[in-house]
């Protein structure tokens, strides 16, 4: 298997633009993760799906942020509008039994 | 949810062991500890879980005492390539949302 697959790998981008990090989980994994890590504040949980329904979002910072789950094979975190602020490494990963399994992250950057 | 407590940073060197504490004085009964291994630009990757006693595999071993208020995570004999920040994580494996809260981490620092 080719583990968990993060696009883009990197994404530059301004202020005010509209940000969308896509993520394909291990196949047969039921469940979805996205983390988000900075230097100040380390790895945060955003948001999880379990059978591609969200189960909790309590993480995700503010109405600007949006994760979406359409199948099981795909997923999207969306920044509308993006700020200097959410400049991180946003990692999704997948679940199997008690194990985590994390992409290699989107490295973002909002000028 | 279990808090966790562990160094923020250790130092060792090449070819000798090293033990990584986490203290977690109220963890619950149905709760298991887990432990992550990340490199730079990478996202964690699992190395260990166990719930008592000692665990062992091809990586580590893990050692939690019977009050299960603290584990201790064991690599033998570190290269230069186990460099990396190493988290504990308490919760009850059964709750898909449980396990999930990572904490600062230990930055492990293996010298020549």
């Amino acid at each position: 298997d080719a583990g968990v697959i993060q696009s883009p790998r990197h994404e530059v981008t301004e202020m005010g633009q509209e940000v969308t990090l896509r993520c394909k989980p291990i196949s047969g994994h039921n469940s979805l993760f996205w983390y988000r890590q900075t230097m100040m504040r380390g790895l945060e949980l955003l948001i999880y799906f379990n059978n591609n329904v969200p189960i909790d979002d309590s993480g995700m910072p503010e109405d600007r942020f949006s994760a979406k789950m359409p199948n099981a094979s795909f997923s999207t975190l969306k920044i509308q509008p993006s700020e200097p602020r959410d400049s991180a490494v946003y990692f999704c990963a997948s679940r199997q039994f008690e194990k985590l399994f994390f992409g290699s992250g989107t490295q973002l950057s909002v000028l | 949810l279990a808090k966790t407590t562990q160094p923020i940073s250790m130092d060792s060197y090449e070819g000798q062991e090293v033990n990584i504490t986490c203290s977690h004085n109220n963890i619950a009964t149905n709760d298991y500890i887990t432990w992550y291994q990340q490199f730079p630009s990478q996202g964690p990757r699992f190395i260990i879980q166990g719930y008592k006693t000692k665990v062992t595999n091809e990586v580590a071993s893990l050692f939690i005492p019977a009050d299960r208020k603290s584990s201790t995570l064991s690599l033998p004999r570190v290269s230069l390539s186990d460099t990396a920040v190493y988290y504990c994580l308490v919760g009850d494996r059964g709750n898909a949302g449980n396990m999930l809260t990572f904490g600062g981490g230990t930055r492990l620092m293996v010298k020549p």
